[in-house]
């Protein structure tokens, strides 16, 4: 059981540049999310998606793009990257009953990008 | 605007006393409020959920209790450990849009 796998874990790319940060969950749950975390600022919630074919934006959506065709994946594309998305990037999913059942959100390790 | 605040960014604490850590909100009405645990690296770790209709709810050591009127919520570590020094992040639920605190920082010395 994998969990949430983020790839790739770190990335490095230039002012421009666009990438997609990949993101896969083998737990069936239908809610999935992007957060990045800045130092001192916690985590922001970027876009997230309760079902295939279904997503909405969160706190700081701009420069972001997701698309959610599978129940599965949810991948993050930075179409025009810029210094001040540099950041680690979170994954998260939750089966939508787990809240009601007292359970929270599972997280991926992570993705550290860096716009130069 | 809506406001998630974690007092202390940064607790330090005795081996075996009891770490209190604040999470106070405004201008939320959230249904769930969670407790995740973060360790330096790593992606949060859930620890605890509490309902809105709920006060307090238990998890062996752990304690979190949950005040819609003062809008506040605390979490308790009993006895601590050196191996609960970690980041810990509150977070409120509403409506599937999750937002966190900022988080406090706990180093438990032996």
């Amino acid at each position: 059981n994998a969990g949430v796998t983020q790839t790739p874990k770190f990335q490095v790319l230039k002012t421009g540049q666009s990438m997609t940060l990949q993101c896969a969950q083998d737990m069936n749950h239908e809610y999935m999310s992007w957060y990045r975390q800045d130092p001192g600022m916690g985590l922001r919630l970027i876009h997230y998606s309760v079902g295939a074919g279904i997503t909405d934006q969160g706190e700081v959506p701009n420069g972001y793009n997701v698309s959610r065709s599978t129940t599965e994946d949810f991948p993050l594309r930075l179409l025009s990257a810029a210094p001040s998305q540099t950041s680690v990037y979170f994954c998260a999913s939750s089966y939508s009953g787990n809240r009601d059942s007292g359970y929270g959100y599972t997280f991926g390790s992570g993705t550290r990008l860096t716009v130069v | 605007s809506q406001k998630i605040e974690q007092n202390s960014e940064a607790l330090n604490i005795q081996e075996g006393k009891t770490a209190t850590l604040t999470c106070n909100y405004t201008n939320y009405s959230p249904a769930y409020l969670q407790w995740y645990r973060q360790d330096p690296g790593r992606g949060p770790v859930f620890l605890l959920l509490i309902r809105e209709n709920e006060k307090e709810k238990r998890k062996e050591r752990l304690k979190v209790t949950f005040d819609t009127t003062l809008k506040q919520s605390l979490f308790h570590i009993t006895a601590s450990q050196p191996a609960d020094s970690a980041t810990y992040l509150c977070a409120l639920d509403a409506n599937n849009d999750m937002r966190f605190g900022a988080g406090t920082r706990l180093t438990v010395k032996p």
